[in-house]
């Protein structure tokens, strides 16, 4: 079973530009998260989807951070404009539903380095 | 503000040693603790997981042990082994099902 897909895998921007990451779930996971991962810290929960629509983006900077998950299936998080403290891991997951204390499995993440 | 709280940042353990890390939380709504394990360049992976109403759980060399009146859970490995070398999180979650992460231990299994 394929897991959950991530790309790019390493991305260097300067700041105030913009970048886009792309994640692919676990074929037939209705729920996808996107968490950020700052070095020395754990997963942030920035938003989750059931199917294609939004969960929880409680913790999403909205004024910068989009994200969308058309069809319910792939997901694009974008960053506009970004600044440094952005420099992070983002890191997608997935469940097969999301319910309580359902697995979730990750993507090897995307390295984001804001200069 | 941090929910899980995660002790050490690091630690070395001999091939064979036991490793241990802590995690604290104060959400008493919490009722699901998993904890998982992170190679280098990989996303995090579920090691393994506790509700309350067990005191502990054991899956081959990993155990968790859980504390309700201390708020308090913590994570062994036995005989731990140079493949176990990676940063270990541990997760707390309410009914509502989103995790609540740790800082990480970064854990060195030395030959």
């Amino acid at each position: 079973e394929a897991g959950v897909a991530q790309s790019p895998r390493y991305k260097i921007i300067e700041k105030r530009q913009s970048v886009a990451f792309w994640c692919n779930p676990i074929s037939g996971h209705a729920t996808l998260y996107w968490y950020q991962q700052i070095l020395g810290q754990g997963p942030k929960l920035l938003i989750q989807f059931q199917n294609n629509g939004v969960v929880d983006d409680s913790q999403l900077p909205k004024d910068r951070f989009s994200a969308e998950r058309l069809k319910g299936v792939d997901s694009t998080l974008k960053i506009q404009p970004a600044k440094l403290e952005d420099s992070a891991v983002y890191l997608c997951a997935s469940s097969l539903s999301g319910l309580y204390q359902e697995t979730q499995y990750f993507g090897p993440g995307t390295r984001l380095l804001v200069l | 503000q941090q929910q899980v709280k995660q002790s050490p940042q690091s630690l070395i353990v001999q091939k064979g040693g036991i490793s241990i890390i802590n995690c604290a939380y104060e959400n008493t709504a919490f009722d699901y603790f998993p904890w998982y394990q992170q190679f280098p360049g990989k996303g995090p992976a579920l090691l393994i997981a506790i509700r309350p109403d067990v005191s502990e759980k054991k899956e081959g060399r990993f155990t968790i042990s859980f504390n309700k009146s201390a708020k308090q859970f913590s994570l062994h490995i036995m005989d731990s082994q140079p493949g176990d070398s990676a940063t270990y999180f541990c997760a707390a979650s309410d009914s509502w099902g989103k995790l609540q992460f740790g800082a990480g231990t970064q854990v060195v299994v030395t030959p």
